[in-house]
């Protein structure tokens, strides 16, 4: 079965270092979503990717956040000087057209 | 605005019984629903879907899901719980005019005792 893959697992860095989150969609998937999760608690919507532009994003996702498709299958997340209160778990979800969302297993960054 | 509620944080049910986890929304315009499992440290697992039809949707580990218009309620449930069903579940709402955004609800903890 198809599925979104995420690396890494988990990082560490220190706060102001910049961090790269790397995610491959479902190949034939047209929409890519970052979301990130403290600590267990509820999914915040970052930023949604569609045609190469994105289509939306949170006020979290500030100027110190961008997100690229470099390649027609890798979707990143840059965070260019990471806060302690970037650690999270950060997810990468993709879909076809209309439908659900699929989900990675996550990132999870540690900023120290 | 635009939002989904889970008014459990967490929901406590004996193995065997049935149970509910309940979502309520304000999203406009037949907005689709789904809900999702998240197991601790994994990411989160799609479980079923309303898209049109019949109100009560069947899903993946012998969930399923009652859609009420009226109510505007899309809530989960299982007629038996399983110990191995302790998660966290989280409902998610897509509007039919903008599909490419999703609303979360805040996610209920299910624990389920032997």
């Amino acid at each position: 079965e198809p599925e979104v893959t995420q690396t890494p697992s988990h990082q560490v860095t220190q706060m102001g270092q910049e961090v790269i989150l790397r995610c491959v969609p479902i190949s034939n998937h047209l929409y890519f979503y970052w979301y990130r999760q403290i600590l267990g608690q509820k999914v915040e919507f970052l930023v949604s990717f569609y045609n190469n532009e994105i289509s939306e994003k949170s006020e979290i996702f500030d100027d110190q956040f961008s997100v690229e498709r470099p390649d027609g299958s890798n979707f990143t997340l840059k965070i260019r000087s990471t806060k302690l209160e970037d650690s999270a778990m950060y997810f990468c979800a993709s879909k076809q057209n209309t439908g659900e969302l699929f989900f990675g297993e996550g990132s999870r960054l540690t900023v120290l | 605005a635009q939002s989904v509620a889970q008014p459990e944080d967490q929901v406590n049910v004996a193995e065997g019984n049935p149970l509910t986890v309940k979502c309520t929304y304000s999203v406009s315009g037949n907005p689709y629903l789904f809900w999702y499992v998240q197991y601790p440290n994994r990411g989160l697992q799609f479980l079923l879907k309303y898209i049109t039809g019949d109100n009560l949707v069947k899903g993946s580990y012998g969930f399923e899901a009652e859609f009420n218009k009226s109510q505007t309620s899309f809530h989960l449930k299982k007629p038996s719980a399983l110990v191995s069903d302790s998660a966290l579940y989280f409902c998610a709402v897509s509007p039919r005019y903008n599909f490419n955004k999703f609303y979360f609800g805040s996610g209920t903890k299910l624990n389920v005792k032997p």
